[in-house]
């Protein structure tokens, strides 16, 4: 066990809907960051925060949007889904937001869009 | 185009053989790290490099960073059944402080038969 929660672990949904997934970081850690994996792309950084401040910013759909709030969970919406959308969406947390902080990923949300 | 390029894409060895996955970058490396995934799972982290030549060993794997930091390895002896998964190498290959950026190949699938 990590330590890193996502929620739900599975998510069905149709086209044309929107949905939050939602991430708590272990304990201490300021940092959260969103992953989309699929099989043809792999594991594609969406964005990070830092203590509630986007820190980095990756592919990000504009359809996509994510926050963290004051007690630094995060969660991240996912708008006018497609079929393409479907993925699993990781959230790993670190302690710090440098390189020298290892990340630790959660379970996942597996998100099929019907 | 991959900004880091693993290989094999997969390998199937027996049980008790060693095998050694790299992962390759035409830039340099600002921290190599190793994870390994169930399908399906979250991501594990294995170890982190950060200096040319480093080498680092966790029970029966060992990973190495090169000296011009282009190029990590990953080796595991006397393979065991439990080894079985994907093995991907992330990166924060572009430099800079942000962790978020951490790019990852497309991953080595390893199976491990008795």
């Amino acid at each position: 066990d990590s330590g890193v929660t996502q929620t739900p672990k599975h998510l069905i949904t149709a086209t044309g809907q929107r949905v939050t997934l939602r991430c708590s970081p272990r304990s201490g850690d300021l940092s959260v960051y969103w992953y989309q994996q699929s099989l043809d792309q792999g594991l594609q950084f969406l964005i990070q925060y830092y203590n509630g401040e986007e820190r980095a910013k990756g592919n990000i759909l504009e359809r996509f949007s994510a926050q963290q709030f004051p007690d630094l969970h995060s969660e991240l919406n996912l708008s006018s889904l497609e079929l393409g959308d479907s993925a699993l969406y990781f959230c790993a947390s670190s302690e710090g937001q440098g390189l020298d902080t290892e990340a630790f990923f959660g379970q996942g949300t597996r998100l099929t869009v019907v | 185009s991959q900004e880091l390029e693993q290989s094999p894409q997969s390998l199937i060895v027996q049980e008790g053989k060693n095998l050694t996955i790299n992962c390759t970058s035409s830039k340099t490396l600002y921290g190599l790290y190793w994870y390994k995934q169930k399908y399906g799972e979250g991501l594990i982290f294995l170890m982190m490099l950060q200096k040319g030549g480093e080498e680092k060993s966790h029970e029966k794997i060992t990973a190495k960073l090169d000296e011009k930091k282009q190029q990590s390895s990953l080796h595991i002896t006397a393979s065991q059944p439990s080894h079985a998964g994907i093995y991907l190498c992330g990166a924060h290959v572009t430099g800079g402080t942000s962790y978020g950026k951490l790019t990852f190949g497309q991953g080595t699938i390893l199976t491990v038969h008795p």
